[in-house]
């Protein structure tokens, strides 16, 4: 039960998109759709943003948007704004009422 | 509108147990289909599933952890907890309990509590 594999940073200019992977295996995000994504500022907990790889919470901006391909799914972030300055977590499923989590991307709006 | 807090101690020594408890307000953990998960995030790292409590009292843990972790609920108080035996250095962090289940996603942690930490001086 390795983590999930994510960029340590990214980065966008205000108005640009990013996007940010998000690397697992062939036993968790490539045999279930159940990839989720959330959002956490410094001393914060986190807050769900994508649900069932490319779902939006209510409240969530349609900025927002997962994908998945094979073992390796993504969050698209379009439009960058300040706010969006935050550490970004991806989580799957991973069989047998098991989780796991990424390590997690730094995203800088410069 | 449901609502989670983390208690316990801040400070535990190496070698013994961190007990820790999530009080849920606003709902019930006997709810059909939610889960309910203890998660943990060391200083300046990334976020890790401990394990989980499901409604019916099943109980489903991390690997590396298993040998160590014990997760119960108490109905009558509406609280579940944690303990981790054996603690190190290591074990420091800031421990979350979440709810995921039915309502957003089967998988995905829609209610987070604020979060406690808890410290392992080495």
């Amino acid at each position: 039960q390795s983590a999930l594999t994510q960029p340590p940073s990214a980065s966008g200019s205000a108005g640009q998109s990013v996007t940010i992977s998000c690397t697992g295996t062939s036993s968790d995000i490539g045999d279930y759709n159940y990839v989720s994504w959330y959002q956490q500022y410094p001393g914060k907990a986190p807050k769900l943003m994508i649900f069932e790889v490319n779902k939006r919470p209510s409240g969530v901006p349609d900025r927002f948007s997962g994908s998945k391909s094979g073992n390796t799914a993504s969050l698209t972030v379009s439009g960058l704004q300040a706010e969006d300055e935050a550490d970004y977590y991806c989580s799957s499923y991973a069989g047998s009422n098991t989780l796991i989590f990424g390590g997690g991307t730094k995203l800088t709006v410069l | 509108q449901l609502q989670l807090q983390e208690s316990g101690p801040g400070l535990v020594k190496p070698s013994e147990t961190l007990s820790l408890i999530c009080t849920v307000s606003g709902g019930s953990i006997s709810t059909d289909y939610y889960y309910w998960a203890w998660i943990r995030q060391p200083p300046g790292k990334g976020l890790e599933w401990i394990g989980t409590i499901f409604y019916s009292g099943n109980t489903y843990y991390k690997s590396s952890l298993k040998s160590r972790v014990t997760i119960s609920a108490d109905t009558s108080k509406n609280q579940f907890s944690l303990k981790l035996t054996s603690v190190t250095a290591a074990d420091t962090a800031v421990y979350y309990c979440a709810r995921y289940g039915r309502a957003l996603g089967k998988y995905a942690m829609d209610v987070w509590g604020q979060g406690t930490t808890v410290t392992v001086p080495s």
